[in-house]
């Protein structure tokens, strides 16, 4: 089916393991993002990328790590996974014009033992 | 620094009762503003968005939002809650360093009580 994905859905990881959480959209939107959710900070942007192989980083960045070799993949690393990362992280992507509707996953919840 | 605010944190409203969440959003141009909602444990699903014309948008079931330069506001309204609207209510505004990201406020949780 069409539309963004991600993957897993959970995870529960300790602290200093590396964790992949793994992103995929089926429109080849140019434009995507990974955001996490955490209580009285609504969505906080963490990495973004305009395209294949250009990515730059939101207001949240340290500790991750993005790449995007393909168009339609955008994987979120964290190298060495610390407690104050535990939240939802959502991957959007949008075509990229001005006031395009970004489009979300359905979330990760990760925890960090 | 661009921001949105969203006051009220929790809401509690009756079924059947009129609703409107708040959103104050502070930028210099013309934004890009959305409402979002989300259910629990599910992603963000697009209500309606402004870039542009009528100042009075019309979204899906049954939202609406209303665009105040003056005010800097942008409040979502309902004029008949259902059980089923209970859920958190995001409200964004596209960044002016481009790329289409978004600045989203803290959110609102809406109860829906019978």
């Amino acid at each position: 089916d069409a539309g963004i994905t991600q993957s897993p859905r959970y995870k529960i990881t300790e602290t200093g393991r590396q964790v992949t959480l793994m992103c995929h959209q089926t429109w080849s939107h140019s434009y995507m993002f990974w955001y996490r959710q955490d209580l009285g900070h609504g969505l906080r942007l963490i990495y973004y990328s305009a395209a294949a192989d250009i990515t730059d980083k939101g207001e949240v960045p340290d500790g991750y790590v993005v790449s995007r070799s393909k168009t339609e993949n955008f994987p979120l690393t964290l190298e060495s996974a610390t407690r104050s990362q535990t939240s939802v992280y959502f991957c959007a992507s949008n075509g990229g014009g001005a006031g395009d509707t970004q489009y979300f996953g359905p979330g990760t919840r990760l925890t960090v033992l | 620094a661009q921001s949105v605010t969203q006051p009220d944190i929790h809401i509690t409203v009756s079924e059947g009762a009129s609703l409107e969440l708040r959103c104050n959003y502070s930028y210099g141009a013309t934004p890009y503003l959305f409402w979002y909602v989300q259910s629990p444990g599910q992603g963000l699903q697009l209500l309606l968005k402004y870039f542009s014309g009528d100042t009075l948008v019309q979204g899906i079931k049954g939202f609406e939002a209303e665009f105040k330069r003056s005010q800097s506001s942008f409040n979502l309204r309902k004029p008949s809650v259902h059980w089923s609207d209970a859920a958190e209510y995001f409200c964004a505004v596209v960044s002016s360093g481009g790329y289409n990201k978004l600045i989203f406020g803290a959110g609102t949780r809406l109860a829906v009580h019978p």
